[in-house]
């Protein structure tokens, strides 16, 4: 399994973009790069994944680069309820499914 | 379309009682996981099923047991609560090994005093 990691906060105002960066160097070769978002007082959501170059959908980007060690989520502007923690998950753990979660990316963001 | 259930919300208990906390999902998904949730430490894994009659440990299965007799529901047993176990419970589910495909609850709030 692939380790990840990510800054631990961020803090942000509304209306700029942002991007949270997740090191993996040790990704397999059939590992995807998925992100979640977890609001205070609410359970982690997918918010989307990818393989490789760029994915794009109605809430964020994902880039990765050719050589996959490292990804970036970016959030376009953003406003106050984009605050929440963000994890960066690699891979899965065995052949399960089973997602493993490290500390995440908190991000604030301010007025 | 409910999706995930947690029940209870919030439960608080004294140190040596026990309960059970409930999951249910209406999106006949095969897999369910139950995950705890402390400050700072992201989210592990306690036990996990990848179908109905089946379960294996997770990360930090000590002091919990669970039971999958029907697909639609997973239950996470303290038999003998201690203040450690105090933590913000997650079950989710997942109808593929991918990892995009999880739905979580909205999680339950223990205290053990």
């Amino acid at each position: 399994l692939a380790k990840t990691t990510q800054p631990i906060s961020m803090d942000s105002y509304e209306g700029q973009e942002v991007n949270i960066t997740c090191s993996h160097n040790n990704i397999a070769t059939n590992d995807y790069i998925t992100w979640y978002q977890q609001f205070p007082s609410q359970g982690p959501r997918f918010i989307i994944q990818g393989y490789k170059t760029k994915v794009t959908n109605e809430v964020a980007s994902l880039f990765i680069p050719a050589d996959r060690k490292s990804s970036t989520l970016s959030l376009p502007r953003v406003s106050l309820s984009d605050t929440a923690v963000y994890y960066c998950l690699v891979g899965l753990s065995g052949n399960t499914g089973k997602l493993i979660f490290g500390q995440g990316t908190t991000l604030q963001v301010k007025p | 379309n409910a999706g995930v259930t947690q029940t209870p919300k919030f439960r608080v208990l004294k140190t040596g009682q026990s309960m059970t906390l409930l999951c249910a999902q209406d999106m006949n998904h095969e897999y369910m996981y139950w995950y705890r949730q402390d400050p700072g430490m992201g989210l592990r894994l306690i036990h996990y099923s990848v179908g109905e009659g089946t379960t294996a440990k997770g990360e930090v299965p000590d002091g919990y047991n669970v039971s999958r007799l029907k697909k639609q529901n997973f239950l996470l047993g303290l038999e003998s609560a201690a203040p450690s176990q105090t933590s913000v419970y997650f079950c989710a589910s997942s109808y593929t090994l991918s990892n995009y495909g999880y739905t979580f609850g909205s999680g339950t709030r223990l205290t053990v005093v």
